[in-house]
Order: C-alpha cells, then structure tokens, then sequence
C-alpha cells in the first residue's frame, strides 16, 4: 500500500513569489491535515480538508490557503512569500475519523530567499 | 499555556537499554487522543503509538508502550531494548474532542541519541 507522497521534496523561492505543494494521501483517506515545522516554532496545524471541504484551520494569515480535489489529492499555497516561511510543510493523511492515525509524507522543504 | 510539554529537549541511552520520553498534556475535553511520532534527520514523521482517552489500558505496539496516566495527565513513551536506529526525535501529539480528526497539536520535541 503506497504511503503519502509528497511533492516537490526541496524547491527555493525568493520573496514575494507563490508556491504550490502538493499532497497524495494513502488510497482510501478522505482527511488530508497540512503542518509547517520550523525551528523556532516547531509544529504548527495549518488546515485540513476533508471530503473537498475545509474540516479545521490553525492560526495563519490567509496567504496561506488549500483544496482538495475529488480524488482526496491536496494542494497548499502560498502567496506573496516572506522568509519566515522557509520551513518543512508535512502533509497527514488519514481516514477522518476521530481515533485515527494520522500518517505523515515525508514534507516539502521551502526555502524562501 | 501549553497544551503538550515535552520536558527533556535531549536524551541519551545506552544501546539495549529501555528509555522513557516525558509528556504531559492539558485538555478540558473529556475525549482526546494522544500520539507518539518519532522523526529521523530524513524529516518525515512515522506513525508510533496512539491512546485514546477512554482506552482502559495502555496501548502497546511493538518495543514501544505508552504509559498513561489520566489523573496526571501523562503519557509518556517507553522504548524497550533501544537500537542505534531509534536515534531520532520524538514527538507527543494530542487531538481533542471528536471532530478534530486531522488536527494535532504537538510538543516541542525530545531528540534521542542511542550510544553503542
């Protein structure tokens, strides 16, 4: 059973561009969850989409948007980038339900130069 | 506050030894569940242990147990016969109440260096 794949793996941005990261949860999960890992701030939720809809959303400016397509696949955003933004952006796949795992790619690492 | 606190920013252990990784959490919520996740330098995150807030017993899985104690709200992470492998951080999660099925929320982490 393939896991959740993750793409691009690395990308460098510069200031003010947009990125797009995609996310392939494993066959069968409708919950794909969105997380930014930093150094100084660790791990922070940033949305999740279940079922094409918007499930829950952390706290981050609206930059900062998602979708998910029928087939469950999940697209993040990020606009008009600033340098905070460098980070490891995991993506979770998981069934939706309130006691499931949660299964984790292997992140997109941005650089925002 | 904090919802998750992992007190040990590092550990050390000797090869074969067991290990406990502290966490205590903070909820108001009576159902909640909580996770271990250990992250090697390769960045992603694998999938450990999970227990659920009405779960009786502690859940197992492997050479890993978690030890969970409600009452202190505790739930710490037992790593049994610890391999160089196991180097790596770990990470305490906790999901609260039922409709919040992808969103964790995570302590800062305990790196973990196994010594041959």
């Amino acid at each position: 059973k393939a896991g959740v794949t993750q793409t691009p793996r690395y990308l460098i941005k510069t200031r003010g561009q947009q990125v797009t990261l995609s996310c392939s949860p494993i066959s069968g999960h409708r919950s794909v969850s969105w997380y930014q890992q930093t150094p100084g701030q660790g791990l922070q939720f940033l949305f999740e989409y279940f079922s094409e809809t918007q499930r829950n959303k952390g706290n981050f400016p609206g930059r900062f948007s998602g979708r998910q397509f029928s087939n469950s696949r999940s697209e993040m955003n990020v606009s008009t980038l600033e340098l905070g933004d460098s980070a490891l952006y995991l993506c979770a796949s998981s069934a939706g339900y309130a006691t499931g795992e949660l299964f984790f790619g292997e992140g997109s690492r941005l650089t925002v130069l | 506050a904090q919802k998750i606190t992992q007190t040990q920013p590092g550990m050390f252990v000797q090869e074969k030894e067991a290990v406990t990784l502290d966490c205590t959490y903070d909820t108001s919520d009576p159902s909640y569940g909580l996770f271990w996740y250990k992250q090697p330098s390769s960045g992603e995150m694998i999938f450990l242990i999970y227990q659920g807030s009405y779960d009786q017993q502690n859940a197992t899985e492997g050479r890993y147990s978690l030890n969970f104690q409600k009452a202190r709200k505790s739930a710490n992470l037992v790593i049994s016969a610890s391999q160089l492998g196991d180097s790596a951080m770990y990470f305490c999660a906790m999901r609260e109440g039922q409709n919040q099925g992808g969103k964790l929320i995570f302590g800062q982490g305990t790196e973990l260096s196994v010594k041959p």
